[in-house]
Order: structure tokens, then sequence, then C-alpha cells
């Protein structure tokens, strides 16, 4: 596609439920990426893929959390029992090769924990 | 542990004042260094991407430079519009990670 796309664009959930946010990267790329940015702070990195598999998820909170990008194109981030301070935007970017190459990033998931 | 500063953390000036934004790192040892805009609600735009052997890069009234043995990136803005308004970026991958640190942003209000 022409630039990297994430679905939903806005979630809201009940605490305790689960989530499922989606990531389509640019045609092409095989490294993807996850941020969660907090309100006034700079993102903070998730997890990375080269291709399928996970490069460095060294960023993952806790076991609650777990990435998949099974055909190593579309990623989905899955967060389960989910709580309040999960809230922030899911930000997912992707590059072109391997190696730090200029990173693209989509639009964002802004969830919301209720 | 890589760190990455921006200073200042708000700016606002007249529409067609020359700026600079700053970013400093605490590893020197990086691969690359991106610029980032982010306006309010929106994804991150990339602006300019340095590599490490390179010391600057021009892309229309936008200028970074990169001194990496002292750990400091500039983003030079001429002529600043209104438009220019919102949060700029700073981001680098330190040598053996493939992960980018973001600083927490300058936020500029470029004023009509």
């Amino acid at each position: 596609g022409a630039g990297v796309s994430q679905t939903p664009s806005n979630k809201v959930t009940e605490k305790g439920k689960y989530v499922e946010l989606r990531c389509d990267p640019i045609s092409g790329h095989t490294a993807l990426y996850w941020y969660r940015q907090s309100l006034g702070q700079g993102p903070e990195f998730l997890i990375y893929f080269q291709g399928t598999g996970a490069a460095d998820d060294s960023g993952l909170p806790n076991d609650r959390f777990f990435a998949v990008r099974p055909e190593g194109s579309v990623s989905t981030l899955k967060i389960q029992r989910t709580e309040r301070g999960d809230s922030a935007v899911y930000l997912c970017a992707s590059s072109r090769d391997r190696g730090p190459t200029e990173a693209f990033f989509g639009q964002g998931t802004r969830l919301t924990v209720v | 542990k890589q760190e990455v500063t921006q200073i200042p953390a708000a700016l606002s000036v007249p529409e067609g004042e020359n700026l600079v934004l700053n970013c400093s790192f605490t590893d020197s040892a990086i691969y690359n260094l991106q610029w980032f805009r982010q306006d309010p609600g929106k994804g991150l735009t990339s602006l300019l991407l340095i590599q490490s052997s390179q010391r600057e890069q021009t892309s229309g009234r936008l200028n970074a430079s990169l001194d990496k043995s002292s750990g400091r990136s500039t983003l030079y803005i001429a002529a600043s519009q209104p438009g220019d308004s919102a949060t700029y970026l700073c981001a680098v991958t330190t040598s053996g990670t493939y992960k980018y640190i973001f600083g927490t942003g300058t936020r500029l209000k470029v004023l009509a």
C-alpha cells in the first residue's frame, strides 16, 4: 500500500477485556515496529519484527502483550486482560530493509481502557 | 542505555523567523538519526534521516545536522510558517539494535 495502515483508529474497551490492533506495513517492507505513545511523551519501543520473527521484543511491558506477524506482512498486537494503564496511542512503523533504514509510521490506534 | 533529550520542550515564534531545535543523545555509537513531525492526534511524518557517516541533510526549508562525537543534532527551520506548527521528535538507532529511541519532542507554535 501507499503507507502504513493501522486499524482501528480508535478503540474503547472495558478493563479486563482482550484487544487486537492491526498493522498493515508498506508493501515490500521487511522490518516492522510497534511503539506506544502516552500523552506528552515520545514513542516508546515495544517490539521489532524482521520478516516473520520477532527480532527484539524487549520493550513489551509484560506477558499480557503479544504480537505476531505470521506471513511477514500484516502484524497484530494483542493485549490480554487490559488495564487502564494500557490506554495510549499504539503506533506501527515499517522500514524497507534489514537494518535501521528510514522508518515510516502509521496514524496510530488510540486505545482507551475504561 | 541510550537516552535522547530535546530542548526546548516548547517554542513559540512569530511567522518568518528562522529557528533551531536541539536533540542530544548519550551514546554516540549510533546507526542513524531521524527527525519526525507529529501533528495533534496524528502519527509521525518522517522529515529527514541522517546516517551516522553523514553530517547533514536538507529538504526544502529544513536542514538537519549531526555531530556524532558530541551526541548532538539540530533541526534548522528557515522562514517559519504557521503550517510548521507541530511537535518535532528526534530518534536514534544505536549500534547493535534496530529500534529507534525517541526524545520527548519540541512543541512548536508559529504565530501568524
